[in-house]
């Protein structure tokens, strides 16, 4: 089992431009999370989902969108990216079958820099 | 004052020494707690849950303090590979709300 992937895993986009993050999981979770983590902030949630077509959104949502069409998959947007979005990106997924253990296996993370 | 407060460190440990972190946490209707460990440039992954009557593996012990609402970690007879980030989790809102502190660096000397 692979566990959580990412794409890519670096990039460097311009102010304006736009791109999409992609998280796969094996697993088979039903709930999927993606999280940036910046220098003294911790991981900040953006957006959640908790099955196949929901989405929720999470903390710091603003300048994010995101689409959850195959349970497996958890896309995340940026449809004009900011310098103030340069950060490192983490795809998580949990099974609610663990709600109590609570364990998100994280993916590898994408590193995001906008000039 | 944040939701999940942690020191951010380091903490700088010889080989052997037992350290302890804490983290704080405001919402008194908390029902989840967690420890993550996040090694440089890499992805967190879950060390321990926090149970009420506290909980030990191997080296590690976490304990939970409802009543001053902070959760701890101690870990004894450090090991250099126990160098990391040990980020506290906190779940509330009936496990929609997730919120992670923003890590204590863990620096083991030789």
């Amino acid at each position: 089992n692979a566990g959580v992937t990412q794409t890519p895993k670096f990039r460097v986009l311009k102010t304006g431009q736009s791109m999409t993050l992609l998280c796969a999981q094996d697993m088979n979770h039903e709930y999927m999370y993606w999280y940036r983590q910046d220098p003294g902030m911790g991981l900040r949630l953006i957006h959640y989902s908790v099955g196949e077509g929901t989405t929720a959104k999470g903390e710091v949502p603003d300048g994010y969108n995101v689409s959850r069409l195959k349970k497996q998959n958890f896309l995340l947007g940026l449809e004009s990216a900011a310098p103030s979005q340069t950060s490192v990106y983490f795809c998580a997924s949990s099974s609610y079958r663990d709600l109590d253990i609570n364990e998100q296996f994280f993916g590898p993370g994408t590193r995001l820099t906008v000039l | 004052r944040k939701e999940v407060e942690q020191d951010p460190g380091p903490f700088n440990v010889p080989e052997g020494a037992t350290v302890a972190f804490n983290c704080t946490y405001s919402n008194s209707a908390s029902q989840s707690f967690f420890w993550y460990r996040q090694d440089c440039r890499k992805e967190p992954k879950l060390l321990m849950s926090v149970y009420s009557s506290g909980n030990e593996d191997g080296r590690f012990t976490a304990q939970l303090n409802r009543a001053s609402q902070y959760i701890s970690l101690l870990i004894r007879d450090s090991k250099l590979s126990d160098s990391a980030t040990y980020l506290c989790v906190v779940v509330s809102g009936g496990y929609q709300k997730v919120t992670f502190g923003i890590g204590t660096k863990l620096q083991v000397i030789p």
